[in-house]
């Protein structure tokens, strides 16, 4: 086991509504990224946090935002579901040091299955 | 941009079977970091292998090996011998510095299912 986990394990929400996921990072870890992952596809990039900022976004609109706590845990939020969020998505922790990032081990999380009716 | 290719998106072989998994990736950048990944039916990423763009060192675990040939652009992972705890999706993924960004996305490719019949 990684030591990321992830709450809750599963979620039922309908369209419109809004959601909070929420991961807390391996004990040493400081840059948390979380990934979508729709059924039958690799994961997509969704946006990274580092001291507490968004460090990095992939193509997913605003209506996703997220934050990064003193203790490097994290919160994923969507607004407005649609029902193509549907999907696993993905926490992941790493440990990022002073120089220029370029490819710490990013460890994973289980998972939040949301499913939006 | 970069890019993560898994041609293969099923697999089956029979258990004790070698099998190889290609994954092929494009890259403008010279430095970059390649990564295996392995995803069980439980959904949770396990991570497997981090190689960098200057060691093109092949690498063995146990029964898994993994062949990186810069010059046509693959990181293909090897099973010898495989077992039905290998039956998983297999994710290769790119990451390479955002310029100006700071931060370090991993692009993944669409995953191989293997299934090890017993």
């Amino acid at each position: 086991e990684t030591g990321v986990t992830q709450s809750p394990t599963h979620l039922i929400k309908t369209r419109g509504q809004q959601v909070t996921l929420r991961c807390s990072s391996q004990s040493g870890h400081n840059t948390v990224s979380w990934y979508q992952q729709a059924l039958g596809q690799g994961p997509q990039f969704i946006f990274q946090y580092y001291r507490e900022e968004e460090n990095g976004r992939g193509n997913f609109p605003p209506r996703f935002s997220g934050l990064q706590f003193p203790n490097y845990s994290s919160e994923l939020n969507v607004n407005a579901l649609e029902l193509d969020d549907s999907a696993l998505y993905l926490c992941a922790s790493s440990l990022r040091g002073l120089a220029v990032p370029v490819g710490e081990t990013q460890y994973f999380g289980p998972g939040t299955r949301l499913l939006v009716l | 941009a970069q890019k993560v290719t898994q041609a293969q998106t099923e697999i089956s072989v029979v258990e004790k079977e070698d099998v190889t998994l290609d994954c092929v990736y494009e890259t403008r950048d010279t430095t970059y970091y390649l990564f295996w990944y392995k995803q069980p039916p439980s959904g949770e990423l396990v991570f497997l292998i981090r190689r960098n763009s200057f060691d093109e060192q092949n690498e063995i675990s146990g029964r898994y090996s993994w062949n990186f040939q810069k010059s046509t652009s693959s990181f293909n992972f090897t099973i010898t011998a495989s077992q039905v705890v290998d039956s998983a999706v297999y994710f290769c993924a790119l990451s390479e510095t955002r310029s100006g960004a700071g931060s370090y996305q991993l692009t993944f490719g669409k995953g191989t299912k293997l299934s090890v019949i017993p």
